[in-house]
């Protein structure tokens, strides 16, 4: 079955910087779009990046664009989030979700999440 | 894109209805058949519950129900039971490639 783990999440002062990950298996990862999908503590969650099947372009939410990379490794069947200039409202729990054959469908499956905190 | 709005709770009895609404704009639900509802129990990951505005994956149970009428999509739970108790977000496309989520609803039992 579909499993996505993420890792890298921590502690991170503000300015700085983190690449988040998400090992993808039980799907041919090649062939479905992918997410970054964040939910700050006491909030709601927010969508931040989307990568299409091709990985030829990358969508981001305005609250991360210019500031997150979102990119994704076939050979390894890897996702990943570059952030760079962490904000403490960057703090959030970090999923990486899967799409359905229709990638404007939302979100099919998802990791269990990978904490961030950034705080001097 | 702003966020699509959900009540903050909703509650029910064992064995009854609840109706959760989400309500967007003519630039999201309003436009697209692209409505999802996510389920978060305590400790778990998310898990699409409908997609499409009424569609049941697999291995949901008939007792959730989507629809949709002008900018306001809903969840209906029917028949409640004590392991619905969590987190409901609804989700809709926004266009040019982007998402959007609502508050969340917490739905006790």
């Amino acid at each position: 079955q579909v499993k996505l783990v993420e890792s890298g999440g921590g502690v991170v002062q503000p300015g700085g910087s983190l690449t988040l990950s998400c090992a993808a298996s039980g799907f041919t990862f090649n062939s479905y779009a992918m997410h970054w999908v964040r939910q700050a503590p006491g909030k709601g969650l927010e969508w931040v990046a989307f990568s299409p099947s091709s990985g030829s372009n990358r969508y981001y939410a305005e609250s991360v664009k210019g500031r997150f990379t979102i990119s994704r490794d076939r050979s390894k069947n890897t996702l990943f989030l570059q952030m760079n200039s962490l904000r403490p409202d960057d703090t959030a729990v970090y999923y990486c979700a899967k799409s359905g054959d229709i990638a404007a469908a939302g979100f099919e499956s998802w990791g269990q999440g990978t904490l961030l905190t950034v705080s001097s | 894109q702003s966020a699509l709005t959900q009540p903050p709770s909703a509650s029910g009895s064992l064995g009854q209805s609840v109706t959760i609404s989400c309500t967007g704009t003519s630039s999201d639900i309003g436009a697209y058949t692209y409505v999802s509802w996510y389920q978060r129990r305590p400790g778990r990951a998310p898990r699409l519950i409908i997609s499409f505005v009424t569609n049941r994956p697999s291995g949901v149970p008939d007792r959730f129900s989507g629809s949709k009428s002008g900018n306001t999509a809903s969840l209906t739970v029917s028949g409640l039971q004590a392991e619905d108790e969590g987190d409901y977000y609804c989700a809709s496309y926004a266009g040019r490639n982007s998402w959007v989520f609502g508050g969340g609803t917490k739905l006790t039992v």
